[in-house]
C-alpha cells in the first residue's frame, strides 16, 4: 500500500515550457486535490476532483489544468510555465463521506518545481 | 467564508517541556472536524490529531492533545514532553462541507525544539 505518490519529485522548467505532474493513490479514494505551498502562505487549493471524470477549481486555478480520467490518478498540467509558479506542489486524497463527517486528507511527498 | 488563523509564525520550546500552538477559525457550520498536520523538513504532511466538533472531550494522541473551545472557535495543540523530532511546521486545517471536502489551512507555525 503506497498511499499517495507523486511524480516527479523535482523539476526545473524554463519560462514557457509545459509539464504534467502525476498523482496516484491506491486507497480507492473518491476525492483528490492539488495544492501549492509557498513560504508564509500555507497550502492553497489549485483544483480538485470529487470523482472520476470530474474536476473543479480551487482558490488559485489560473495557469493550471487538471484531468481525472482514472479514479486513482489526478494529473496537474502547466501549459506555459511562469516564474510565479515556482512552488512546492502537493497532491492529496480523501474518502467521500456519506454524511456530515469528513475524513482527513492523505498527502503525497510533494514536487518541488522551479521555473527560471 | 471559512478562515483559519495561526497567529504564531514561530515558536520554540526546550526539550522535555510543553508548548501550545494556537489556531482560530471561522465557520457557520455546526458540525465539522478540525485537524493538526505536522510537516517536518522532509516535506511530508503528517496527520497529528483530529477533533470532532460535536464531541465535548478534547482529543489526545500520546503526547499531543488539543484544547477545543467551540464557542470561541479556538483549536490549540499542546505538545507535552517535547522531543527533537517534534521540530517541524505545524498546520491547523479545517474542512468545509461544501463540494469536495475542501480543506482550509492556516499559514503554519514553525516549531524549534532546543536541546
Amino acid at each position: 500500500n503506497a498511499g499517495v505518490t507523486q511524480t516527479p519529485k523535482f523539476r526545473v522548467l524554463k519560462t514557457g515550457q509545459s509539464m504534467t505532474l502525476l498523482c496516484a493513490q491506491d486507497m480507492n479514494h473518491e476525492y483528490m486535490y492539488w495544492y501549492r505551498q509557498d513560504p508564509g502562505m500555507g497550502l492553497r487549493l489549485i483544483h480538485y476532483s470529487v470523482g472520476e471524470g470530474t474536476t473543479a477549481k480551487g482558490e488559485v486555478p489560473d495557469g493550471y489544468n487538471v484531468s481525472r480520467l482514472k479514479k486513482q490518478n489526478f494529473l496537474l498540467g502547466l501549459e506555459s510555465a511562469a516564474p510565479s509558479q515556482t512552488s512546492v506542489y502537493f497532491c492529496a486524497s480523501s474518502y467521500a463521506s456519506p454524511g456530515l463527517a469528513l475524513f482527513e486528507q492523505y498527502f503525497g511527498p510533494g514536487t518541488r518545481l522551479t521555473v527560471t | 467564508a471559512q478562515t483559519v488563523t495561526q497567529s504564531q509564525p514561530e515558536m520554540s520550546v526546550q526539550e522535555a517541556e510543553t508548548v501550545t500552538l494556537s489556531c482560530t477559525y471561522d465557520t457557520s457550520e455546526s458540525d465539522y472536524y478540525l485537524f493538526w498536520y505536522k510537516q517536518p523538513p522532509s516535506r511530508q504532511m503528517i496527520l497529528v490529531i483530529r477533533q470532532e466538533a460535536y464531541k465535548q472531550q478534547n482529543a489526545t494522541e500520546n503526547r499531543f492533545s488539543v484544547n477545543f473551545q467551540k464557542a470561541a472557535k479556538s483549536f490549540s495543540l499542546k505538545i507535552s514532553d517535547s522531543q527533537l523530532g517534534d521540530a517541524a511546521m505545524y498546520f491547523c486545517a479545517f474542512p468545509s462541507f461544501g463540494a469536495g471536502n475542501q480543506f482550509y489551512f492556516g499559514t503554519g507555525t514553525s516549531l524549534t525544539v532546543i536541546p
